[in-house]
């Protein structure tokens, strides 16, 4: 049982270029989110996802771009990567929420994104 | 909005000691509280949550927390630590304000744990 996949794990870009990171769950999951995770400032969200075909901006969402085309998949693409992107990138899921209860959030191992 | 603070950055214990890892949170209703655990080069998985209920919650690998509504605080604690306990722990909290909140989680910072043989 995969869980959550994340590819590629490591990647170095230069300024100015563009990348996808994606995003693979295999548990049948309504919700999906990207984090990024720099230190001193624990996680904090980019961009989710509550459907096949939905997006929504969280905490950190300029320079970053999702999309949800397949409710097991879930990108977030750089549009012109900038040093202040370098940081490790996490995906997760979770199941619907019941009773707008927010439900447990299962992690992939994470990105490790260099912008030089 | 909600917010998190984890007020130790990092914590050195002897293995076999006890532990507190201290969380306190900002939220004006019932906050969902988990905490999470993060391994070198892993992603983070899942200690324990809070919902309702007893205020003193049970979760894996020996660990709990107790919910202090006057407080405000969400402590981890573990009566005696293994050197495999070393990794930085997160506390989140979650909202119930309305179908907003969409299982979004905020995050304390993250507290280090080192573990002396």
């Amino acid at each position: 049982n995969a869980g959550v996949t994340q590819t590629p794990k490591f990647r170095v870009l230069k300024t100015g270029q563009s990348m996808t990171l994606l995003c693979a769950q295999d548990m049948n999951h309504e919700y999906m989110y990207w984090y990024r995770q720099d230190p001193g400032m624990g996680l904090r969200l980019i961009h989710y996802s509550v459907g096949e075909g939905t997006t929504a901006k969280g905490e950190v969402p300029d320079g970053y771009n999702v999309s949800r085309l397949k409710k097991q998949n879930f990108l977030l693409g750089l549009e012109s990567a900038a040093p202040s992107q370098t940081s490790v990138y996490f995906c997760a899921s979770s199941y619907s929420t019941e009773v707008r209860r927010p439900g447990e959030l299962f992690f992939g191992e994470g990105s490790r994104l260099t912008v030089l | 909005a909600q917010s998190v603070t984890q007020p130790d950055i990092h914590i050195t214990v002897s293995e076999g000691a006890s532990l507190e890892l201290r969380c306190n949170y900002s939220y004006g209703a019932t906050p969902y509280l988990f905490w999470y655990v993060q391994s070198p080069g892993q992603g983070l998985q899942l200690l324990l949550k809070y919902f309702s209920g007893d205020t003193l919650v049970q979760g894996i690998k020996g660990f709990e927390a107790e919910f202090k509504r006057s407080q405000s605080s969400f402590n981890l604690r573990k009566p005696s630590v293994h050197w495999s306990d070393a990794a930085e722990y997160f506390c989140a909290v979650g909202t119930n304000a309305g179908g907003t909140s969409y299982g979004k989680l905020t995050f304390g910072q993250g507290t280090i744990l080192t573990v002396h043989p």
